[in-house]
Parts: structure tokens; sequence; C-alpha cells
């Protein structure tokens, strides 16, 4: 399988805290992305960053990357009740994505 | 939002029943892909498409095929439906930036059950 792991499968934080999401992966790549979804939804796109970088910052959100750990974390600061989602992170090469099982997050109000 | 409309949205039908999922873009990108997403295993690629009339398999392909016959329409087969295919489908879009893999555009999902 070419898919990757992310860690932990579920996790639950009071508003206001920060949540930590890992990631790892198997595979070579030219940028990783990370991804929410909503209960019923489809995935909307948060976040890429290029093989080449080692981190990334967009609002609240800081994501990097270590490619010869393969592994990759997404941050969100200053959580709030709407934060609550599933995240996957994805791993893209050549056009092809595959996905992580992803993270249950839930941010109690 | 990105112009990706999957139908039907939710489907119900019996074992060894052909079953036909559409994914229809109206942002001329070039990528096309179908996902299954179950409990447990995340999102799985099932098939994806770089161009009219070119796809390839992705990691879960048994028991389904895919054509595409304008760059606008996706279509996902199952030939003759099992349990094990119950599932949420998902189509997905990708153009290019600046020449390498962008990202993802999402349907909202096609759930089936098979009986």
């Amino acid at each position: 399988s070419q898919q990757g792991e992310e860690d932990p499968q579920a996790l639950s934080i009071q508003e206001g805290e920060n949540a930590t999401m890992n990631c790892s992966y198997k595979t070579s790549i030219n940028n990783l992305q990370w991804y929410r979804q909503n209960s019923g939804r489809g995935l909307v796109h948060l976040i890429l960053i290029r093989s080449n970088e080692r981190e990334k910052h967009s609002g609240r959100l800081r994501v990097t990357l270590d490619t010869s750990k393969k592994s990759s974390s997404l941050l969100i600061t200053a959580s709030r009740a709407a934060d609550t989602a599933s995240y996957f992170c994805a791993t893209a090469l050549y056009n092809q994505f595959y996905f992580g099982t992803g993270t249950s997050l839930t941010v109690i109000p | 939002d990105a112009g990706i409309t999957q139908s039907p949205r939710h489907k119900v039908t019996e074992t060894g029943t052909p079953v036909t999922l559409r994914c229809h873009q109206t942002e001329n990108h070039r990528y096309m892909y179908w996902y299954r997403q179950d409990p447990g295993h995340g999102l799985r690629l099932i098939h994806y498409s770089y161009g009219v009339k070119d796809t390839d398999k992705g990691e879960v392909s048994d028991g389904y095929s895919v054509s595409r016959s304008k760059t606008e329409d996706f279509l996902l087969t199952l030939e003759s439906a099992t349990s094990s295919q119950t599932s949420v489908y998902f189509c997905a879009i990708s153009g290019t930036m600046g020449g390498s893999t962008g990202e993802l555009f999402f349907g909202e999902g096609s759930r089936l059950t098979v009986l």
C-alpha cells in the first residue's frame, strides 16, 4: 500500500489550545498536502508544502516536512470549535495522490 | 468552489447489478480521480485519468472500470456490484501548478450501498 499513516487517529482538545497531527509516508514526493473534511462532505485543500521546503505557514496553520524521515506535521494554533473535522495528509508525485488514514479532531468549546 | 458534480449522490443497489457513477467538471482540468473512503482506510485511489481516453489503475482497482470520453466527464463503473464495494466514492480533479503537481478539488461524494 502507498498510503501514509497519521497519528493520532483521534484528538480532543479545548478551544484555544493548539492541535498537532503527524503524518508518515512511504514514497518519494513532489509535494505533501493537507486536507480537511467536515462530516458528510468532500475534502477541502488546506496547505501544500513542496519537497524542498521545510516549513510553511498559512494563517493559523503551520506545516513542517522532513523528507529524510518521510514525515510531516500539521499544527493548528488557537483552535476553534469550527476546526472540528477530520484532517488528512496526501503525498503527491507526478499527479498521483495518496492519502493517509486521517486524524479526527474535536475542539471542545 | 471548484465546479465538480457527482451523480447520483446516494444509491442503493443489489449484489450483482451494474452501477455507474458520474463525475462532471466545469474547470477544464486535465486530471480526474476516483477514490473510495472507508472507515479505518482513509481515501484509496481506484482509478485516475490524465486526459481524454487516458486512464490508469490506482491501488484498489479490482472490480472497477472507468471511462473518459470528454474532458469534463469521468465515469466509474462497477460491472457487478458486491457488498465489499459499499462505500463513499469521491471524485477529484487537479490541474498543474507551475508545471508541478497541484492540489485536488473534491466533489461532495456518492454514497453507494450494495445489499
